[in-house]
């Protein structure tokens, strides 16, 4: 299977745990992107990377969260001191960088964090 | 602003068409996005528009954008009951992220 990879699957944690998520782009893609989504809500943006840079960050993107991409391809996505409020579909997407503006996004099957 | 909205849920019988509509305030917006969510799956792109587009056109699925509105729309033809999902429409700004409506949810009655 050459798409999007996402581990785990599922995590369930006690609030105050810290959790860290991992995802494997498609190989020759240079751009990866994490986005939450959250029951009957459609997904929200989190951070993106070209290559091993971190180039936008929303601001939904607490202190507690940090994601990384140290050699351009796999990238984590750590969460610190869970909150009930951080349950949520962890998705991750890769793309190439465009020659034109069409960004064509592939997407993982996520991780869905349930936090207790 | 970047709110993209969408109504919550759409009910048509096998064999109609369903329109799913979309409406978004960004008139920055270069690409305009349809994507489908089943449950336990991935996000998968159904299909795309360039905002100097009106109209496009892929088997079943028939895309029209009211720039002047701010309104983009995907019509499924002939629609099955594997068209039962989530349809997100998305747009993005240049190169970087894409932004999500809320998602209406197509139940095709057989």
């Amino acid at each position: 299977d050459t798409g999007v990879s996402q581990d785990p699957r599922h995590k369930i944690t006690k609030r105050g745990q810290n959790v860290t998520f991992r995802c494997d782009p498609i190989s020759e893609h240079n751009r990866l992107y994490w986005y939450r989504q959250t029951l009957g809500q459609g997904p929200e943006f989190l951070t993106y990377f070209q290559n091993e840079a971190q180039l936008e960050k929303s601001r939904l993107l607490s202190d507690r969260f940090s994601a990384e991409r140290p050699k351009g391809s796999f990238s984590t996505l750590e969460i610190q001191r869970t909150e009930q409020g951080d349950s949520a579909m962890y998705l991750c997407a890769s793309s190439l960088s465009p020659d034109s503006l069409h960004n064509e996004q592939f997407f993982g099957p996520g991780t869905r964090l349930t936090v207790l | 602003g970047e709110d993209v909205e969408q109504s919550l849920f759409l009910s048509v019988r096998e064999g109609d068409s369903s329109v799913i509509n979309c409406t978004y305030t960004d008139s920055s917006s270069t690409y305009l996005y349809w994507y489908k969510q089943e449950p336990g799956a991935g996000l998968q792109l159904l299909t795309y528009i360039f905002s100097n587009m009106d109209m496009k056109q892929d088997q079943r699925l028939t895309v029209l954008l009211n720039k002047k509105d701010k309104h983009l729309s995907l019509r499924i033809a002939d629609t099955q009951t594997g068209d039962s999902a989530i349809y997100f429409c998305a747009e993005t700004i240049g190169y970087q992220k894409v932004t999500f409506g809320t998602g209406t949810k197509l139940q095709v009655i057989p």
